[in-house]
């Protein structure tokens, strides 16, 4: 399975900017790229996914390098409810039928200060 | 809409006690569904995924084990728990020909003492 490498922490301040990044220099072709967040004692949330293009939605935007052996998560404006761990996975298309499977790995901490 | 129950939420049980959690997703049919672990401060760890009734996929060798009774029920089962067994369960399913969203439950936290 390809992997994914994040720092294990980072830091904001409310209503700047955030730039999360994520290494994942094994991917293949069919690879999606997904980012999930936790909250404490809660379980992970759904927030972007995409392919190749850059992707955005209400919760936060996705820049692919064009080589996507990295990719970006961007959170516009953080907020205090922003702070939690944000995870990047990939996702085989492949597995859509074979039983798809998700492996987490340890994530990043965002912390976001007042 | 869809949703996804866990239960019990909290559970404190002693070693060599057994262990059954459960999972019931609602508002669709046929989801995938998984089982994961995590350890505190750690990442997800995959347990168990299935694709379909008595179809079950074990990721890692343990002392636990899953079953699938009914379409959109999971459950989660020990015979004798350890200490190792510690940790945050979440349940999550997904469907097929999708996005391969993953949808979590609200986690079950079990302390083994």
């Amino acid at each position: 399975d390809a992997k994914t490498t994040q720092p294990n922490s980072m830091e904001s301040n409310e209503e700047e900017p955030v730039h999360l990044p994520c290494n994942h220099s094994t991917i293949s072709g069919t690879d999606y790229i997904h980012w999930y967040r936790q909250l404490p004692s809660q379980g992970p949330e759904y927030v972007i996914h995409g392919l190749t293009s850059n992707v955005n939605n209400r919760m936060a935007s996705l820049a692919i390098a064009e080589d996507r052996k990295s990719s970006t998560l961007i959170l516009h404006r953080a907020t205090l409810r922003d702070a939690a761990v944000y995870y990047c996975i990939l996702r085989d298309v492949g597995e859509e039928t074979s039983g798809s499977r998700l492996t987490f790995g340890e994530g990043t901490q965002l912390t976001v200060n007042p | 809409s869809q949703t996804i129950h866990q239960w019990p939420a909290t559970l404190v049980q002693p070693v060599g006690s057994p262990l059954s959690l459960e999972c019931t997703v609602e508002g669709t049919s046929n989801p995938n569904l998984y089982w994961y672990r995590q350890a505190a401060g750690r990442g997800l760890q995959l347990l168990f995924y299935s694709i379909g009734i008595d179809q079950i996929s074990s990721e890692v060798p343990q002392n636990l084990s899953a079953s699938r009774p009914q379409d959109r029920q999971f459950i989660l089962s020990s015979k004798k728990l350890l200490l190792s067994d510690s940790g945050f369960y979440l349940c999550a399913w997904s469907l097929l020909a999708h996005t391969g969203e993953l949808f979590f439950g609200e986690g079950s936290r079990l302390t083994v003492l």
